[in-house]
């Protein structure tokens, strides 16, 4: 089983709607839990990063942990053209110092 | 700029011959990652340095391949006897790190190898 797993659509949205992303993960001892966001022949970019359980919540976008499910999700309220992009959930790999990510979910915001 | 660079954007070769590539972090950032990602997947990790030591690497990277980070600063990844299977996007990531657990990567815009 692969530590994170991540759906990769596309998922195609309207602009304004609410999006939710999600990834699930196997391993129970996980604390760290971020989401990096990569456009089109870029580099993935840091989002957000949460700590444990709960929700973190930085303009548009909310990031939400459920330990007891080993559920990630990322939430994008009023959803702008300029979000498409893929969205990597990631987590520190068990037992070594690096990240291990999701394959990414691509979104797709139309105007 | 002061983000990380990674130099080529682009490398075309053969199948068979070999190519460096060349990553510069964030100045003061003391780790120094290699991450491999294909169309459709995230990154995979490959390797990464604290400050000269390299410190981990992955399966991934056969004898084909070899990393340095001489002087703590810079990093280059060589591929030797390119395979069509080397063709990827190579992700150099940095990042300030004082504990264990690597958290807040900073990524370049990567390497795209075509391997013919």
């Amino acid at each position: 089983q692969k530590e994170v797993e991540q759906d990769p659509g596309p998922l195609s949205v309207p602009e304004g709607a609410i999006v939710s992303l999600n990834c699930t993960y196997s391993n129970s001892a996980f604390q760290y839990f971020m989401w990096y966001r990569q456009y089109s022949r870029k580099g993935p970019e840091l989002l957000m990063y949460t700590y444990s359980s709960g929700n973190k919540e930085d303009g548009r976008f909310t990031a939400q942990v459920d330990k007891s499910s080993k559920y990630i999700s990322l939430f994008i309220r009023d959803s702008q053209p300029s979000d498409s992009a893929t969205y990597l959930c990631a987590t520190p790999r068990s037992g070594y110092s690096t990240l291990t990510f999701g394959k990414g979910t691509m979104l797709l915001v139309s105007p | 700029d002061t983000g990380v660079s990674q130099d080529p954007r682009h490398k075309i070769t053969k199948r068979g011959q070999n190519v460096t590539f060349r990553c510069d972090p964030i100045s003061e950032h003391n780790r120094l990652y290699w991450y491999r990602q294909t169309l459709g997947q995230g990154p995979e990790f490959l390797t990464y340095f604290q400050n000269e030591a390299q410190l981990e690497k992955s399966r991934l990277l056969s004898d084909r391949f070899s990393a340095e980070r001489p002087k703590g600063s810079f990093s280059t990844l060589e591929i030797q006897r390119t395979e069509q299977g080397d063709s990827a996007m190579y992700l150099c990531a940095s990042s300030l790190e004082r504990g264990q657990i690597s958290e807040k990567l900073f990524f370049g815009s990567g390497t795209q190898l075509s391997v013919l």
